[in-house]
């Protein structure tokens, strides 16, 4: 199975600042990733398909980038509303398989 | 607008079976492939399953921890995705999420998601 790795597993950021998600692929994936949004009680949201095409009606604000083995999710100007768990997951193999989270705080 | 309703969860003892159902709408869902993810408490994200479209002959892929335990069927004249779970261990305890894919020209994403129903394995 292809293992996903991102990190950090948690930060602490100001309103505004820009931040940086990364997840790695412990074999090459190509561009098969995509990235999701969970708020706390919440089912996931989907944020990100094929590593950097942005589904539709998500804010600009959110980005996606990388391929074969790195990636990364950019969130450019952090807004309260925006403190949530979110996950990477590739789509590559079977089985697919999920990062184990990064959880995004105000500081 | 796509709405996905899953029911079926609950208690149910160790060994025992349960069945889901994901009740779709706002879609032509027999064009569709669903998925099925969990999350236990307090953990992460765990893919666990996914149904394939007529056209490609009801297919199904399911990862290894409920290979030959959990059983993934549709009826479309229903709109409904459906999870059959048996032999049931405690470890199954978590929340099920169906969710629809997005068809691009060489993949399927994750698009829609249910709001997840609660199952809880326990004696």
């Amino acid at each position: 199975d292809i293992q996903m790795t991102q990190s950090p597993s948690s930060l602490s950021a100001s309103v505004g600042d820009r931040v940086t998600i990364t997840c790695r692929a412990s074999q090459g994936i190509s561009s098969s990733l995509a990235w999701f949004q969970q708020k706390p009680g919440k089912a996931p949201k989907s944020l990100i398909y094929a590593a950097s095409s942005l589904r539709g009606g998500v804010p600009s604000k959110f980005s996606g980038s990388g391929s074969g083995t790195e990636f990364t999710l950019t969130i450019s100007s952090l807004q309260p509303e925006d403190v949530a768990t979110y996950y990477c997951q590739q789509h590559k193999t079977y089985p697919l398989t999920f990062g184990g989270g990064t959880k995004v705080e105000i500081k | 607008e796509v709405h996905l309703v899953e029911s079926g969860g609950g208690l149910v003892q160790p060994g025992g079976s349960l069945r889901l159902s994901c009740a779709a709408s706002g879609l032509a869902f027999s064009d569709h492939y669903m998925d099925w993810v969990r999350q236990a408490p307090g953990k992460g994200l765990e893919w666990i399953g996914r149904s394939r479209n007529k056209a490609n002959s009801y297919t199904t892929e399911y990862a290894a921890s409920v290979k030959g335990r959990f059983a993934i069927s549709r009826d479309d004249s229903k709109t409904s995705l459906y999870l059959q779970m048996n032999s049931l261990k405690t470890e199954d305890t978590a929340v099920y999420y169906c969710v629809r894919l997005y068809r691009t020209s060489d993949d399927y994403w994750p698009d829609d998601w249910g709001q997840g129903t609660l199952v809880t394995v326990s004696s």
